[in-house]
Protein backbone atom coordinates (compact mmCIF):
# COMPACT_ATOMS: atom_id res chain seq x y z
CA UNK A 1 0.00 0.00 0.00
CA UNK A 2 0.72 3.36 -0.44
CA UNK A 3 3.53 4.65 2.38
CA UNK A 4 4.83 8.38 3.12
CA UNK A 5 8.22 8.30 5.46
CA UNK A 6 8.78 11.05 7.83
CA UNK A 7 12.11 12.16 9.31
CA UNK A 8 12.93 12.46 11.68
CA UNK A 9 11.00 10.17 14.40
CA UNK A 10 11.84 13.17 17.00
CA UNK A 11 14.50 16.16 17.16
CA UNK A 12 15.46 17.88 20.26
CA UNK A 13 16.80 21.73 19.35
CA UNK A 14 17.85 24.67 21.07
CA UNK A 15 15.55 27.66 20.71
CA UNK A 16 16.00 30.12 18.40
CA UNK A 17 17.29 27.08 15.57
CA UNK A 18 15.10 26.10 13.05
CA UNK A 19 14.28 22.26 12.01
CA UNK A 20 13.36 20.90 8.94
CA UNK A 21 10.99 17.90 8.78
CA UNK A 22 10.77 15.81 5.58
CA UNK A 23 7.76 13.45 4.63
CA UNK A 24 8.33 11.36 1.31
CA UNK A 25 5.96 9.40 -0.58
CA UNK A 26 7.50 5.87 -0.96
CA UNK A 27 5.79 4.32 -3.52
CA UNK A 28 3.22 6.97 -5.41
CA UNK A 29 2.75 10.30 -6.38
CA UNK A 30 1.57 12.97 -3.43
CA UNK A 31 -0.15 15.99 -5.59
CA UNK A 32 -1.54 16.97 -1.77
CA UNK A 33 -0.12 17.15 1.36
CA UNK A 34 -1.54 17.36 4.74
CA UNK A 35 0.70 18.74 7.73
CA UNK A 36 -1.00 18.44 11.36
CA UNK A 37 -0.16 19.47 14.81
CA UNK A 38 -1.18 17.48 17.80
CA UNK A 39 -0.31 18.87 21.32
CA UNK A 40 -0.60 16.21 24.08
CA UNK A 41 -3.66 13.82 24.67
CA UNK A 42 -5.03 16.55 22.26
CA UNK A 43 -6.52 15.61 18.79
CA UNK A 44 -4.44 16.37 14.86
CA UNK A 45 -5.25 20.40 14.38
CA UNK A 46 -4.55 20.65 10.37
CA UNK A 47 -2.00 23.53 9.94
CA UNK A 48 -1.91 23.75 6.38
CA UNK A 49 -2.06 21.93 2.96
CA UNK A 50 0.53 21.72 0.31
CA UNK A 51 0.30 20.76 -3.18
CA UNK A 52 3.12 20.11 -5.43
CA UNK A 53 4.65 22.82 -7.46
CA UNK A 54 2.31 25.82 -5.82
CA UNK A 55 2.07 27.59 -2.60
CA UNK A 56 0.88 25.85 0.67
CA UNK A 57 -2.39 26.94 1.89
CA UNK A 58 -2.53 27.59 5.77
CA UNK A 59 -5.58 27.63 8.43
CA UNK A 60 -6.27 29.87 10.32
CA UNK A 61 -4.24 30.95 13.12
CA UNK A 62 -1.13 29.25 11.94
CA UNK A 63 1.69 31.78 11.12
CA UNK A 64 2.94 30.90 7.18
CA UNK A 65 6.49 32.49 7.83
CA UNK A 66 7.07 30.84 11.43
CA UNK A 67 6.08 26.93 9.78
CA UNK A 68 7.34 26.95 6.15
CA UNK A 69 6.05 24.40 3.58
CA UNK A 70 7.37 23.45 0.50
CA UNK A 71 6.18 20.55 -1.69
CA UNK A 72 8.63 20.55 -4.59
CA UNK A 73 8.44 17.49 -6.00
CA UNK A 74 5.66 14.69 -6.14
CA UNK A 75 7.62 12.60 -3.58
CA UNK A 76 8.65 15.09 -0.91
CA UNK A 77 7.19 17.91 0.97
CA UNK A 78 9.31 19.50 3.80
CA UNK A 79 8.47 21.69 7.10
CA UNK A 80 10.27 23.94 8.63
CA UNK A 81 9.81 25.83 12.01
CA UNK A 82 11.75 28.55 11.75
CA UNK A 83 13.47 30.42 15.02
CA UNK A 84 11.66 27.29 17.22
CA UNK A 85 10.72 28.14 20.89
CA UNK A 86 9.59 25.60 23.72
CA UNK A 87 5.84 26.72 23.02
CA UNK A 88 6.69 24.94 19.73
CA UNK A 89 7.34 21.33 20.81
CA UNK A 90 4.36 19.43 19.54
CA UNK A 91 4.04 15.85 17.64
CA UNK A 92 4.41 16.87 13.91
CA UNK A 93 2.10 13.99 11.31
CA UNK A 94 2.18 14.65 7.36
CA UNK A 95 -0.62 13.04 5.60
CA UNK A 96 -1.22 12.33 1.70
CA UNK A 97 -4.14 11.66 0.19
CA UNK A 98 -4.38 8.20 -1.58
CA UNK A 99 -6.43 6.71 -4.48
CA UNK A 100 -8.14 5.09 -1.27
CA UNK A 101 -8.10 7.89 1.00
CA UNK A 102 -5.57 8.87 3.47
CA UNK A 103 -1.80 7.42 4.33
CA UNK A 104 0.07 8.98 7.34
CA UNK A 105 3.68 9.94 8.49
CA UNK A 106 4.99 8.40 11.25
CA UNK A 107 5.51 11.71 12.70
CA UNK A 108 7.94 13.84 14.54
CA UNK A 109 8.17 14.71 17.88
CA UNK A 110 10.04 18.10 18.01
CA UNK A 111 10.93 18.92 21.75
CA UNK A 112 12.51 22.74 22.10
CA UNK A 113 14.72 23.43 24.90
CA UNK B 1 -17.88 24.36 9.00
CA UNK B 2 -17.44 20.55 9.24
CA UNK B 3 -16.92 19.07 12.75
CA UNK B 4 -16.18 15.73 15.07
CA UNK B 5 -18.03 15.17 18.35
CA UNK B 6 -16.39 11.92 20.02
CA UNK B 7 -17.22 10.46 22.85
CA UNK B 8 -14.79 11.48 25.99
CA UNK B 9 -12.33 9.05 27.37
CA UNK B 10 -10.46 8.02 28.93
CA UNK B 11 -11.71 4.11 28.51
CA UNK B 12 -10.48 1.26 30.75
CA UNK B 13 -11.90 -2.14 29.97
CA UNK B 14 -11.06 -5.82 30.88
CA UNK B 15 -10.32 -8.30 28.05
CA UNK B 16 -13.04 -9.55 26.23
CA UNK B 17 -15.13 -6.85 27.09
CA UNK B 18 -17.50 -4.73 24.35
CA UNK B 19 -16.43 -1.68 23.30
CA UNK B 20 -18.20 1.22 22.37
CA UNK B 21 -17.10 4.71 21.31
CA UNK B 22 -19.81 7.07 20.29
CA UNK B 23 -18.71 9.62 17.20
CA UNK B 24 -21.44 12.07 15.57
CA UNK B 25 -20.49 14.72 12.88
CA UNK B 26 -22.09 17.72 11.01
CA UNK B 27 -20.93 18.48 7.85
CA UNK B 28 -22.91 20.50 5.05
CA UNK B 29 -22.00 18.10 2.32
CA UNK B 30 -22.02 14.18 2.02
CA UNK B 31 -18.41 13.74 3.80
CA UNK B 32 -16.56 10.27 4.15
CA UNK B 33 -16.12 8.63 7.75
CA UNK B 34 -13.12 7.60 8.96
CA UNK B 35 -11.54 5.85 12.13
CA UNK B 36 -8.23 5.74 12.78
CA UNK B 37 -6.17 4.42 15.49
CA UNK B 38 -2.85 5.68 16.93
CA UNK B 39 -0.55 3.60 18.91
CA UNK B 40 2.04 5.07 21.83
CA UNK B 41 4.83 6.63 20.04
CA UNK B 42 3.31 6.28 16.77
CA UNK B 43 1.60 8.12 13.53
CA UNK B 44 -1.92 7.31 12.76
CA UNK B 45 -3.09 4.08 10.72
CA UNK B 46 -6.60 3.75 9.28
CA UNK B 47 -8.45 1.45 11.15
CA UNK B 48 -12.00 1.41 8.65
CA UNK B 49 -14.03 3.53 6.62
CA UNK B 50 -17.49 4.21 5.24
CA UNK B 51 -18.19 6.44 2.04
CA UNK B 52 -22.11 6.83 1.79
CA UNK B 53 -24.92 6.06 3.63
CA UNK B 54 -25.33 2.65 5.37
CA UNK B 55 -22.01 1.38 4.42
CA UNK B 56 -20.06 -0.88 7.28
CA UNK B 57 -16.43 -0.54 7.79
CA UNK B 58 -14.48 -3.34 9.33
CA UNK B 59 -11.56 -4.44 10.41
CA UNK B 60 -9.83 -6.34 12.95
CA UNK B 61 -12.95 -7.34 14.24
CA UNK B 62 -13.57 -3.40 14.51
CA UNK B 63 -17.23 -2.10 12.72
CA UNK B 64 -18.72 1.22 12.67
CA UNK B 65 -21.75 1.78 10.64
CA UNK B 66 -22.32 4.97 8.08
CA UNK B 67 -25.86 6.72 9.99
CA UNK B 68 -26.78 9.60 7.80
CA UNK B 69 -30.15 9.82 9.76
CA UNK B 70 -28.30 10.28 13.08
CA UNK B 71 -25.07 11.31 11.63
CA UNK B 72 -23.42 9.18 13.40
CA UNK B 73 -20.38 6.69 12.89
CA UNK B 74 -19.91 5.28 16.05
CA UNK B 75 -16.84 2.22 16.89
CA UNK B 76 -17.41 -1.12 18.23
CA UNK B 77 -15.72 -4.03 19.01
CA UNK B 78 -17.35 -7.37 20.87
CA UNK B 79 -14.69 -8.89 22.01
CA UNK B 80 -11.32 -6.58 23.24
CA UNK B 81 -7.87 -7.08 23.45
CA UNK B 82 -4.85 -5.78 25.65
CA UNK B 83 -3.48 -5.08 21.53
CA UNK B 84 -6.63 -2.73 21.60
CA UNK B 85 -5.19 -0.17 23.89
CA UNK B 86 -4.74 2.64 21.64
CA UNK B 87 -6.25 6.34 21.08
CA UNK B 88 -8.89 6.10 18.35
CA UNK B 89 -9.83 9.07 16.46
CA UNK B 90 -13.32 9.63 14.89
CA UNK B 91 -12.68 11.95 11.41
CA UNK B 92 -14.56 12.64 8.48
CA UNK B 93 -13.19 13.79 5.09
CA UNK B 94 -14.93 17.19 3.09
CA UNK B 95 -15.47 15.67 -0.66
CA UNK B 96 -14.68 19.54 -1.81
CA UNK B 97 -11.60 19.79 -0.32
CA UNK B 98 -10.32 16.40 1.14
CA UNK B 99 -9.14 18.16 4.42
CA UNK B 100 -9.74 16.01 7.40
CA UNK B 101 -11.28 16.87 10.48
CA UNK B 102 -10.96 15.41 13.74
CA UNK B 103 -11.92 14.17 16.99
CA UNK B 104 -11.14 14.62 19.81
CA UNK B 105 -9.63 10.98 20.30
CA UNK B 106 -10.86 8.54 22.89
CA UNK B 107 -8.02 6.64 24.51
CA UNK B 108 -8.67 3.30 25.17
CA UNK B 109 -6.85 0.94 27.92
CA UNK B 110 -7.12 -2.91 27.88
CA UNK B 111 -6.19 -4.84 31.19
CA UNK B 112 -5.86 -8.47 31.19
Amino acid sequence: GAVVSQHPSWVICKSGTSVKIECRSLDFQATTMFWYRQFPKQSLMLMATSNEGSKATYEQGVEKDKFLINHASLTLSTLTVTSAHPEDSSFYICSARTGNGYTFGSGTRLTVV
Amino acid sequence: GDSVTQMEGPVTLSEEAFLTINCTYTATGYPSLFWYVQYPGEGLQLLLKATKADDKGSNKGFEATYRKETTSFHLEKGSVQVSDSAVYFCALSDRDDYKLSFGAGTTVTVRA
